[in-house]
């Protein structure tokens, strides 16, 4: 079975760009989330999608936006970006609470 | 909103040594979960445990929900082992509405040959 996929692996923006980054969540899984690791500051919560829908946001600007489409596929857009949205991106999808299972991330350099 | 600690920041063991991860945190949670990161950035959840022992292969890994403290134990430390080890929590539902993780700032484990 195949696990959560991302892509791009990598990305390369100038400031004031958008970026846009994919995740395919494990098959059966209906709830998506999206995670930031910027260096030097941990794994933060981004935004949670569960049947389509954006379930709650962490502690992040309205540029940071997505959705989730029917196949529970979901795509975070970055607008506007900033030099510090620098990081790497994770995907984990779960179903029901359960174990969260991650994706390879992307990262994106902000330049 | 919870905090998470982890202790140590960083830790240095020879080959098969015991290694025992601490991490507590300030508010009830629905479970608590430790993941292990390489260096590639890739994360792998080890455990999800709300109570109790949970145990795979040479990992363990406990939890006190009175105390609030959960600990990952690795027995027979093998260099391969080296990664950085991170601890979440999810926090207690409240009105039909959840967070994704809140996590430690991780331990970065080194096991020497």
């Amino acid at each position: 079975e195949a696990g959560v996929t991302q892509s791009p692996t990598h990305l390369i923006k100038t400031r004031g760009q958008q970026a846009t980054l994919r995740c395919s969540p494990i098959s059966g899984h209906t709830s998506v989330y999206w995670y930031q690791q910027a260096l030097g500051l941990g794994l933060q919560f981004l935004l949670w999608y569960d049947e389509g829908e954006e379930r709650n946001r962490g502690n992040f600007p309205p540029r940071f936006s997505g959705r989730q489409f029917p196949n529970y596929s979901s795509e975070l857009n970055v607008n506007a970006l900033e030099l510090e949205d620098s990081a790497l991106y994770l995907c984990a999808s779960d179903i029901w609470g359960e174990t969260q299972y991650f994706g390879p991330g992307t990262r994106l350099l902000v330049l | 909103k919870n905090e998470v600690e982890q202790s140590p920041q960083n830790l240095t063991a020879q080959e098969g040594e015991f290694i025992t991860i601490n991490c507590s945190y300030s508010v009830g949670i629905s479970a608590l979960h430790w993941l292990q990161q390489h260096p590639g950035g890739g994360i792998v959840s080890l455990f999800m445990l709300s109570s109790g022992k949970k145990k795979h292969g040479r990992l363990i890994a406990t939890i006190n929900i009175q105390e609030k403290h959960s600990s990952l134990h690795i027995t027979a430390s093998h260099p391969r082992d080296s990664a950085v080890y991170i601890c979440a929590v999810t926090d207690m539902y409240s009105g039909g509405g959840a967070d994704g993780l809140t996590f430690g700032k991780g331990t970065h484990l080194i096991i020497q040959p």
